[in-house]
């Protein structure tokens, strides 16, 4: 069965500071990853993916996530933190034999940059 | 924003009503889902269509009826809804060709049920 662990309901961290939140998955078989961010009030929006290549992906914000296989983990990382990156991140997992896209989310962390 | 829109982005209804929830996607895709976000769980998948198809259906009560008449357009017509059926509930899209199927998510109707 296919899932994902986001282990921290929330992060605190100081603008300008880097920014951890941390993924792991589990999957049969090769999978696809993926980070969103929501918002208040909002739908997700889609920051990065891995499906195949370099473990390091670059998303959208200056975002990006490292994939290691080993660990079975797709942290998401950022340099330096802004307040305006404070929001609701999920991370998700897809079977890769899954025609149908279908997504197995995280619980989500909440996280929060202050000034 | 993301091609997919919601309407109503609120709605308030008693236990006894009908409504329904509309989503829109200008995106060329072909599958189209509805989730619900409550408070402090994850995000539970409601309903896939694929090419119009209903090809999931995650154990949601009947209460819930989902509509697809084409592969842009996806309803979820509410009736006789509990309070804890209060929460937002977000549509999404993707095109299902293998490797390059994130979703797009339209903003949500946030549903209030009394």
């Amino acid at each position: 069965a296919q899932s994902v662990a986001q282990p921290e309901d929330q992060v605190n961290v100081a603008e300008g500071n880097p920014l951890t939140v941390k993924c792991t998955y589990s999957v049969s078989g090769n999978p696809y990853l993926f980070w969103y961010v929501q918002y208040p009030n909002r739908g997700l929006q889609f920051l990065l993916k891995y499906i195949t290549g370099d473990n390091l992906v670059k998303g959208s914000y200056g975002f990006e996530a490292e994939f290691n296989k080993s660990q079975t983990s797709f942290h998401l990382k950022k340099p330096s933190a802004l307040v305006s990156d404070s929001a609701l991140y999920f991370c998700a997992v897809r079977d890769r034999y899954s025609t149908l896209g279908r997504l197995y989310f995280g619980r989500g962390t909440q996280l929060t940059v202050w000034p | 924003e993301t091609g997919v829109t919601q309407t109503p982005r609120h709605l308030v209804m008693g236990m006894t009503n009908k409504k329904s929830l509309k989503c829109e996607q200008h995106l060329g895709h072909n599958a189209m889902y509805w989730y619900k976000q409550s408070a402090k769980k994850p995000l539970e998948l409601m309903f896939v269509y694929n090419f119009k198809e209903q090809t999931e259906n995650n154990s949601v009560p009947s209460r819930f009826s989902p509509e697809c008449p084409n592969s842009s357009h996806l309803f979820l017509h509410l009736h006789t809804l509990q309070p804890e059926d209060s929460a937002l509930y977000l549509c999404a899209s993707s095109q299902t060709r293998e490797g390059l199927s994130e979703q797009f998510f339209g903003p949500g109707t946030r549903l209030t049920v009394l």
